[in-house]
């Protein structure tokens, strides 16, 4: 079964918070993990790949936990453009095939 | 610029009507993917290619139908069989194995 599970929300924070989103997956064999952002009635965009070793992009950090099957995501110093839907993404395949399992997303909204 | 193309925006489907959606890259990727979106679901993938002239199902193909002919182009229809059509579709392209970079999308709606 392939499934990726994350807390709908809606995450309402105001500006300047730290929130983290978490997500799970349930194929042992998964590969590849990213975070996607998706703005109301636009495409998902990628955010960040998610390594094992964890990574950082300024505000934005990701982390991935094989044993636990789990991901998450933190962003410090929240600001106004930060609201949309974040997509947790998980590739069973990591190549050959390419196509991605994505959960339903999580949307957070920071308000002034 | 360097991107992936949808058209239309926007489109309407009478009943026992096919639609073709059109999906075009300028990257030079191989792989190229149609995906549907429900409001408040994830994306679901319904074809993929990672070559011309060849594709392969994804989880929900009943109802529609694809082609790559050429590098840049993969079209999507959506025939009369499939009964629920309305839907978000997006298009996204990837050097196989890599990440997906995603069109804007095509908002199909039955009349």
């Amino acid at each position: 079964r392939k499934e990726v599970e994350q807390d709908p929300g809606p995450f309402n924070v105001p500006e300047g918070a730290t929130v983290a989103f978490n997500c799970t997956y349930s194929n042992s064999a998964s590969q590849s993990f990213f975070w996607y952002r998706q703005d109301c009635r636009k495409e998902p965009k990628l955010l960040m790949s998610v390594y094992s070793s964890g990574n950082e992009d300024g505000r934005f950090t990701a982390q991935l936990n094989r044993a636990s099957q789990y991901i998450s995501l933190l962003i410090r110093d929240s600001k106004l453009s930060d609201s949309a839907t974040y997509l947790c993404v998980v590739s069973l395949y990591g190549g050959s095939q390419g196509n991605l399992i994505f959960g339903k997303g999580t949307k957070l909204s920071v308000k002034p | 610029d360097g991107g992936i193309t949808q058209s239309p925006k926007y489109l309407f489907r009478k009943e026992g009507q096919n639609v073709t959606l059109s999906c075009e890259q300028n990257l030079n990727h191989d792989a190229m993917y149609w995906y549907r979106q429900d409001p408040g679901q994830g994306l679901r993938l319904i074809y993929y290619s990672q070559i011309v002239n060849d594709f392969q199902k994804g989880d929900i193909a009943e109802g529609y139908s694809v082609s790559r002919e050429k590098k840049e182009s993969f079209p999507l229809t959506v025939t009369s069989a499939q009964k629920n059509p309305t839907a978000f579709y997006l298009c996204a392209s990837s050097i196989v194995g890599d990440i997906q970079y995603f069109g804007a999308g095509t908002r199909l709606s039955v009349l």
